[in-house]
């Protein structure tokens, strides 16, 4: 099946520095790509869409400023979670569609953040 | 937003054992899908289930949809250790738009 590769997989910062999470769909292109905020044992909370060559479009009580996305290729979504503070800790997960209209999910290996 | 509900919250059952898990969702829907997610990692698709189909089977999943209860049940055959994982139901509303369950917690003791 399609793979999506996410890195890191593990960062830890400080807070107020800036955190980039990258979301790469291997050997499918993507046009949407979906980021996700997941506390511990808790389900997975939609954060933004992704599109290419166009605004995220990001979910009701999510900063745009806070989290900035860009999806600037096919294949490439980065996730960046600017001023870190230690509420952001958290695992983000990315995920994707294949262009061809595939209804299945295809999800990246996550990242878990700590900011100290 | 969380589209629906899983119960139960966790499942705890020997090696061998049916595990069987539901899920309620709000809205009217285009598919249900199951993902599974091991601890600290991404989601892996199970399972997904058209909103005019009713049962539908993969190796020793079996998944059921009744969209007149808005509910689905995921059963899980002969479990093994291996099958030790949380479970979400996602709804496709859109295409664009996936909600996931809250999940449920699966524990197979070997």
């Amino acid at each position: 099946g399609a793979v999506v590769s996410q890195h890191p997989s593990r960062v830890i910062c400080k807070s107020g520095t800036s955190v980039k999470i990258e979301c790469r769909s291997l050997d499918f292109q993507a046009t949407t790509m979906f980021w996700y905020r997941q506390f511990p044992k808790q389900s997975l909370m939609l954060m933004a869409t992704s599109n290419e060559g166009s605004k995220a479009t990001y979910e009701q009580g999510v900063e745009k400023d806070k989290f900035l996305i860009n999806h600037a290729s096919l294949t490439l979504s980065t996730l960046t979670v600017t001023s870190a503070h230690p509420e952001d800790s958290s695992f983000y997960i990315c995920s994707a569609r294949e262009t061809s209209g595939n209804e299945k999910l295809f999800f990246g290996s996550g990242t878990q953040l700590s900011v100290l | 937003s969380q589209q629906g509900e899983e119960d139960p919250q966790a499942l705890s059952i020997q090696e061998g054992e049916n595990a069987t898990m539901n899920c309620s969702y709000k809205t009217s829907i285009n598919n249900l899908q199951w993902y599974r997610q091991n601890s600290g990692r991404g989601l892996v698709h199970l399972i997904l289930i058209r909103s005019n189909e009713r049962e539908k089977h993969s190796g020793r999943l079996r998944v059921t949809l009744d969209t007149s209860k808005k509910s689905s049940s995921l059963l899980i055959t002969a479990s093994r250790a291996a099958d030790t994982a949380s479970y979400f139901c996602a709804t496709d509303v859109n295409n664009n738009d996936m909600r996931f369950g809250a999940g449920t917690r699966l524990t197979v003791k070997p």
